[in-house]
């Protein structure tokens, strides 16, 4: 198994522009997160997503993010436009059920500058 | 509303010493509690999980974490440090039967030889 997969590992970025974090789940699973994580704040969930539905969105920082889930394969995380404050690592996890474990993908550490 | 606490932001213990990790929760009945372990540059790993039943459970890589209900923790445990355990350590909560888990902010391990 391939585990999750998240792409790109590394961006950098300009203020102002759009960005796009991808995230492939494990398959077979049928919940999906995004995480974002910084020293400030710790690891904060943003948004996750049951059998490609968003479920709960309340941690999306404000309308400058947004994702989607188009298939149970597949989801994305854009910001735009970006912001330095958005500087982050973002992880995406995935998870078979209720009440199991969450498998995170290695993360996408974002610099914008 | 949950939240999790963990007081030690870093910790320092000698290879081969015992180890206890601090984890206290607020949750208005008993919640789902989890450890997570990042290593640099990866996405987190769970250690172990609580759900219910003995409340001493094992996880792997030789960890336990036992849940004390009157104190509200959730406290992680090795007996004898390896090397390669240095890492952060994230202590987790989430409502049963549900997946939105709130982490704490983390302790990160140094293992000094």
């Amino acid at each position: 198994d391939a585990g999750v997969i998240q792409s790109p590992r590394h961006e950098v970025t300009e203020m102002g522009q759009e960005v796009t974090l991808r995230c492939k789940p494990i398959s077979g699973h049928n919940s999906l997160f995004w995480y974002r994580q910084t020293m400030m704040r710790g690891l904060e969930l943003l948004i996750y997503f049951n059998n490609n539905v968003p479920i709960d969105d309340s941690g999306m920082p404000e309308d400058r993010f947004s994702a989607k889930m188009p298939n149970a394969s597949f989801s994305t995380l854009k910001i735009q436009p970006s912001e330095p404050r958005d500087s982050a690592v973002y992880f995406c996890a995935s998870t078979l059920g209720q009440s199991s474990e969450q498998y995170f993908g290695p993360g996408t550490r974002l610099t914008v500058t | 509303a949950q939240s999790v606490t963990q007081p030690d932001i870093h910790i320092t213990v000698s290879e081969g010493a015992s180890l206890e990790l601090r984890c206290n929760y607020s949750y208005g009945a008993t919640p789902y509690l989890f450890w997570y372990v990042q290593s640099p540059g990866q996405g987190l790993q769970l250690l172990l999980k609580y759900f219910s039943g003995d409340t001493l459970v094992q996880g792997i890589k030789g960890f336990e974490a036992e849940f004390k209900r009157s104190q509200s923790s959730f406290n992680l445990r090795k007996p004898s440090v390896h090397w390669s355990d240095a890492a952060e350590y994230f202590c987790a909560v989430g409502p049963p039967g549900f997946q939105k888990l709130v982490f704490g902010t983390g302790t990160r391990l140094l293992v000094s030889p």
